[in-house]
């Protein structure tokens, strides 16, 4: 199946730990994205990738770390995790420029506990 | 003022209503609009897409798009339960600026 495919779907983790989530897209699309949707469900851009190239890194703490090893993939790694840290995840990618719309995965949904 | 207004609902029609979504915006320099449906515990996924100024009809769903007035619309037709769902405008400045700026999202029900 052609989409976008994240992991893992659910994450529960203590404060402090480290944890990663991948994203992988088999669209052919060169540019990914990583959106944080809070519990009143806005989505808000968090990094993008155009060819492995970071192109967007709004303000974020900087315990997040994407990653781009390919154009088809991109991680996040988060470090020391926070309460606050806890959301839903969305990878996505898109045509260069993102004008034609995104694809999104299914979300990561992550509780700090 | 945000740049993405949109009336976050809740929203409850009747099974065969016409529904109408909106947003505003403050941007002058967007012009691509895009409407989203996101079920519960689902990603978002792209609905309509119309670029400038006018309507696009898929089917039950017709998009309108306004930007002199910096509006747009979804419009539902015969809406079916199925359509229960949060729709959520989004929109782009074009070419180069990659970054898409969502509405907060309207949770629609649509009740049998």
């Amino acid at each position: 199946d052609t989409a976008v495919s994240q992991t893992p779907k659910y994450l529960v983790t203590q404060m402090g730990n480290d944890k990663s989530i991948k994203c992988e897209q088999n669209l052919g699309h060169d540019t990914m994205y990583w959106y944080k949707q809070d519990s009143k469900k806005f989505l808000k851009i968090m990094f993008s990738y155009n060819n492995k190239e970071l192109i967007i890194n709004e303000t974020v703490p900087n315990r997040f770390s994407p990653k781009s090893p390919d154009k088809a993939h991109l991680n996040l790694h988060i470090n020391s995790l926070e309460l606050g840290d806890s959301a839903v995840y969305f990878c996505a990618s898109s045509l260069p420029g993102g004008g034609y719309g995104y694809t999104f995965g299914s979300g990561t949904r992550l509780t700090v506990v | 003022q945000k740049e993405v207004e949109q009336d976050p609902g809740p929203l409850s029609v009747p099974e065969g209503a016409i529904v109408s979504l909106n947003c505003t915006y403050s941007n002058s320099a967007f012009q691509y609009f895009m409407w989203y449906r996101q079920y519960s515990r689902k990603g978002p996924e792209l609905l309509m897409y119309t670029y400038s100024s006018g309507n696009k009809e898929d089917g039950r769903f017709t998009a309108q798009v306004d930007k002199s007035s910096k509006y747009i619309s979804l419009f539902i037709r015969d809406s079916q339960p199925s359509d229960s769902a949060t729709y959520l405008c989004a929109m782009n400045a074009g070419a180069g600026s990659y970054q898409l700026t969502f509405g907060k999202g309207t949770k629609l029900s649509v009740i049998p």
